[in-house]
């Protein structure tokens, strides 16, 4: 596609519930990033995938978090039993090539998924 | 510990003034810094990125600089426009991965 897309747009969940964000991400690109951020926050790196592997997961919140991508394209973040503070605004992105120290790259940024908690 | 600053209070300026936003960290020795602009309800967009050896990086009416021995980056947008209201971030690696970490961000109001 042309950009990242992430759907839904919002999700409004009660407490204990199991939601689902995916990211549909640059056709292409190889990395993906999932970043979650707070009202009046930066961004909060959740975790990176290569491909459909995920190097560095330690951003992760807790174990009630994960991910997954299949075919190197579609990331799908799942939080289950969700809980108040995990209301946010969660942005993937995705870059041609994985940012390295040494390697310069570009973040594309999707719209974000916001996530609301009752 | 390691930290990334920007400043938190909103900074309001007159349509065609300059405008300059810090980005101060500590504990880290990024081999580059970026700076990414986000609208309300939106993505960050990626503007500039500057390396640890050049000084300072143009774009259009952009300009960044980066001071490796203040730990420093200043963004500096001139002839502003009411268009440029936005929120700024910055963001480095904080070691030699793919991770970017980011600032909080600085919100820039244009007056007309």
């Amino acid at each position: 596609g042309a950009g990242v897309s992430q759907s839904p747009s919002n999700k409004v969940t009660e407490k204990g519930k199991d939601v689902e964000l995916r990211c549909d991400p640059i056709s292409g690109h190889t990395a993906l990033y999932w970043y979650r951020q707070s009202l009046g926050q930066g961004l909060e790196f959740l975790i990176y995938f290569q491909g459909n592997s995920a190097p560095d997961k330690s951003g992760l919140p807790s174990d009630r978090f994960s991910a997954e991508r299949t075919g190197g394209s579609v990331s799908t973040l799942t939080i289950q039993r969700t809980q108040q503070e995990d209301s946010a605004v969660y942005l993937c992105a995705s870059s041609l090539l994985p940012a390295s120290g040494s390697t310069t790259d570009t973040q594309y940024f999707g719209p974000g998924t916001r996530l609301t908690v009752l | 510990s390691q930290k990334i600053e920007q400043n938190s209070e909103a900074l309001n300026i007159q349509e065609g003034k300059t405008a300059t936003l810090t980005c101060n960290y500590t504990n880290y020795s990024p081999a580059y810094l970026q700076w990414y602009r986000q609208d309300p309800g939106r993505g960050p967009v990626f503007l500039l990125l500057i390396r640890e050896n050049e000084k300072e990086k143009r774009k259009e009416r952009l300009k960044v600089t980066f001071d490796t021995t203040l730990k420093q980056s200043l963004f500096h947008i001139t002839a502003s426009q009411p268009a440029d209201s936005a929120t700024y971030l910055c963001a480095l690696p904080p070691d030699s991965s793919y991770k970017l970490i980011f600032g909080s961000g600085t919100r820039l109001l244009v007056r007309p």
